[in-house]
């Protein structure tokens, strides 16, 4: 069965700082794409990062990047330099079999800058 | 990226009552889905919209509840019917690019509440 499994219900981080949200999946399926989404207070879903299965290099984008270690299926995201705005509610996503089937979400991380 | 809107942003609605959700998307899309996010939980899948086509529902969603309506390439409606209070929450249309298949965006969402 395909999973997703965020074990951090919250995390705390100084501005500046970086921070590591931990997303680990399960499936049998060689092709997937593993995704990030933030969503703030206002409930809008911030698509952030994209790292497909096939991918030899980590995704990056930005202050953002993806940690993918294929063997221990994980796919933890790492946003370098956090700032106020960063604190939302974030998603780690998976589509198995690239063909366009739908997305499956974890339960979210509630990330929190302080200044 | 596809730039998505939805009507309405929000709504208030007695029980017993339906709500028409309309999903508007700039250019061609591969794929749409419906999701439903319940107050505090993350993301489920509702319904795959089919253009021309009847829609693929979830285990645990089915048509009479939830009519999806997907006319063309860049349309789509969800209706909720016969709300009840739990049937508040934000709904949320998705959409996966054409040629973009490492990349999906969500609408911005309507907040549903049913007294």
């Amino acid at each position: 069965a395909q999973k997703i499994t965020q074990t951090q219900p919250g995390m705390f981080v100084q501005e500046k700082e970086a921070v590591t949200l931990d997303c680990t999946y399960d499936t049998s399926d060689p092709s997937y794409g593993l995704f990030w989404y933030k969503q703030p207070s206002s409930g809008e879903m911030i698509f952030l990062i994209y790292q497909g299965s096939y991918d030899q290099q980590n995704a990056t984008e930005g202050r953002y990047s993806l940690n993918f270690q294929k063997a221990r299926k994980s796919a933890n995201l790492v946003i370098s330099a956090s700032q106020l705005g960063d604190s939302a509610m974030y998603f780690c996503a998976m589509r198995v079999n690239q063909a366009g089937t739908a997305l499956i979400f974890g339960k979210g991380t509630t990330l929190s800058v302080s200044s | 990226s596809a730039v998505i809107s939805q009507k309405p942003s929000r709504d208030i609605c007695q029980r017993g009552t339906s709500l028409t959700i309309q999903c508007q998307v700039d250019s061609q899309v591969t794929m749409m889905f419906w999701y439903r996010q319940q107050p505090g939980q993350s993301l489920t899948l509702i319904a795959t919209a089919n253009q021309g086509s009847e829609a693929t529902y979830e285990s645990g969603f089915v048509i009479d509840k939830f009519p999806i309506s997907r006319p063309n390439l860049t349309f789509s409606t969800l209706t909720v019917s016969n709300m009840s209070p739990e049937d508040s929450s934000i709904y949320l249309c998705s959409v996966v690019p054409r040629g973009h298949m490492g990349e999906q965006f969500f609408g911005p969402g309507t907040r549903l509440t049913v007294l």
